[in-house]
């Protein structure tokens, strides 16, 4: 089975612009989180989505906004980009709030200029 | 909210060495424990868990043990080899799973 895919793997924006990071869960997974990771530090929580409904979300301002489609993939939003945007987002997938384990896909790289 | 602290690094080692990497949380309730790797290149895998406390979680010769009354979950391996050259992070989660709390992450370095 494939693991957690996202897309696109790099990607160079500058300031102002708009961004859509995409993901695939493990097939059968229903819940999607997203997380950021700045270089040197570890991932900080930014939303969690199951069945498509928002379950939780990390302190981000309202420019970050995401969805989950009937397929369990997920989109992340993010408006008017500041330099401070540039990070890892990964997105990581949960089949079942039992396991309390998460399988990460391996991110995207986006740098804002 | 939830806080993880970790040991800072980076750790280097002779192989065969003994590993310690310190971690400390600060939860409300009775949060999940986990430790996941991250080695060059790739994403983040969980490594072990503990869900209650005096829970130990191993895999891959790692351990750790979940302290409650220490607020500790202290990563060990008796006899690193080169190929455990990673980045460690720790982490927190409650009921919620998708959510954790991660620590800033060990960069870890073994020699021959």
């Amino acid at each position: 089975d494939a693991g957690v895919t996202q897309s696109p793997t790099h990607l160079i924006k500058t300031r102002g612009q708009h961004v859509t990071l995409r993901c695939s869960p493990i097939s059968g997974h229903k819940s999607v989180s997203w997380y950021q990771q700045v270089l040197g530090q570890g991932p900080q929580f930014i939303f969690q989505y199951y069945e498509k409904e928002e379950r939780g979300r990390g302190n981000f301002p309202d420019r970050f906004s995401a969805r989950q489609f009937p397929n369990y993939s997920s989109e992340l939003n993010v408006n008017a980009l500041l330099l401070g945007d540039s990070a890892l987002y990964l997105c990581a997938s949960l089949k079942g709030f039992d396991t309390g384990e998460l399988f990460f896909g391996e991110g995207s790289r986006l740098t804002v200029l | 909210g939830d806080s993880v602290t970790q040991m800072e690094g980076p750790v280097t080692l002779s192989e065969e060495a003994f590993l310690t990497i310190n971690c400390t949380y600060t939860a409300t309730g009775y949060p999940s424990l986990f430790w996941y790797v991250q080695y060059p290149g790739e994403g983040l895998q969980l490594l072990l868990k503990a869900t209650k406390a005096d829970d130990k979680g191993s895999n891959k010769g790692f351990e750790a043990t979940y302290r409650k009354e220490t607020t500790s979950f202290h990563l060990e391996k008796g006899s690193v080899q080169v190929s455990d050259s990673a980045v460690y992070f720790c982490a927190c989660g409650g009921t919620s799973y998708g959510k954790l709390t991660f620590g800033q992450g060990t960069i870890l370095t073994v020699h021959p």
